[in-house]
């Protein structure tokens, strides 16, 4: 079975840009989970997906966004990029319902210059 | 690509020997707890969770302790091997959601 696969694994913008990263769940996971995860603040939540709805946000501003689509492939989107938003953004895939276990990707890397 | 703290607590241990990695979580309302391992350039792998109703788990060479009492986490690995060199997070959720919080990760590294 493929794992989390996430889409591109590096890429560069400048600061005013725009972003928009790429997350394709395990088949059958309907849950999709965003992550940053940065030196300073360690691994943070921003925003989980279920059935194309938002579910769970964490504390970020709104220029963080996201979304999801019939097949449970989910995107996140950042706007106005400012440099602290250099991290590698990671998603995860879980089975609704239950405690399982979120299955992670490799992530993105983004650099904010 | 570089992925985790510059600052990470460190423990080093000898090849061989047991690893005890330590965790402190914050929500006494926390009722599922997973341990992740992070090696360079990837994303965290799941290791192994514990529920609120149990104070110890084992799986193949760890072993995960829950002290609610205190709010502590411990991770134990069995005869470190030099795969085992990563970073270490516990995490905590409430319920089934999908929204975990990390602990601030420990850097495993073993020695020959």
């Amino acid at each position: 079975k493929a794992g989390v696969t996430q889409t591109p694994r590096y890429l560069i913008k400048t600061r005013g840009q725009q972003v928009t990263l790429s997350c394709s769940p395990i088949s059958g996971h309907r849950s999709v989970s965003w992550y940053q995860q940065t030196p300073g603040q360690g691994l943070q939540f921003l925003f989980e997906y279920f059935s194309e709805t938002q579910r769970n946000k964490g504390n970020f501003p709104g220029r963080f966004s996201g979304r999801q689509f019939s097949n449970s492939r989910s995107e996140m989107n950042v706007s106005t990029l400012e440099l602290g938003d250099s991290a590698l953004y990671l998603c995860a895939s879980r089975l609704a319902g239950g405690y399982n276990e979120q299955f992670f990707g490799p992530g993105t890397r983004l650099t904010v210059l | 690509g570089e992925s985790v703290g510059l600052h990470l607590p460190t423990l080093s241990v000898q090849e061989g020997d047991n690893s005890i990695i330590n965790c402190a979580y914050s929500n006494s309302a926390s009722d599922y707890f997973i341990w992740y391992k992070q090696e360079s350039g990837k994303g965290p792998q799941f290791i192994i969770d514990i529920r609120s109703n149990m104070d110890k788990r084992q799986g193949q060479r760890v072993t995960v302790l829950l002290n609610k009492t205190v709010k502590h986490l411990s991770l134990q690995i069995a005869a470190t091997q030099p795969g085992d060199s990563a970073v270490y997070f516990c995490a905590e959720n409430t319920g089934t959601a999908s929204k975990l919080t990390f602990g601030t990760g420990t850097r495993l590294q073993v020695t020959l």
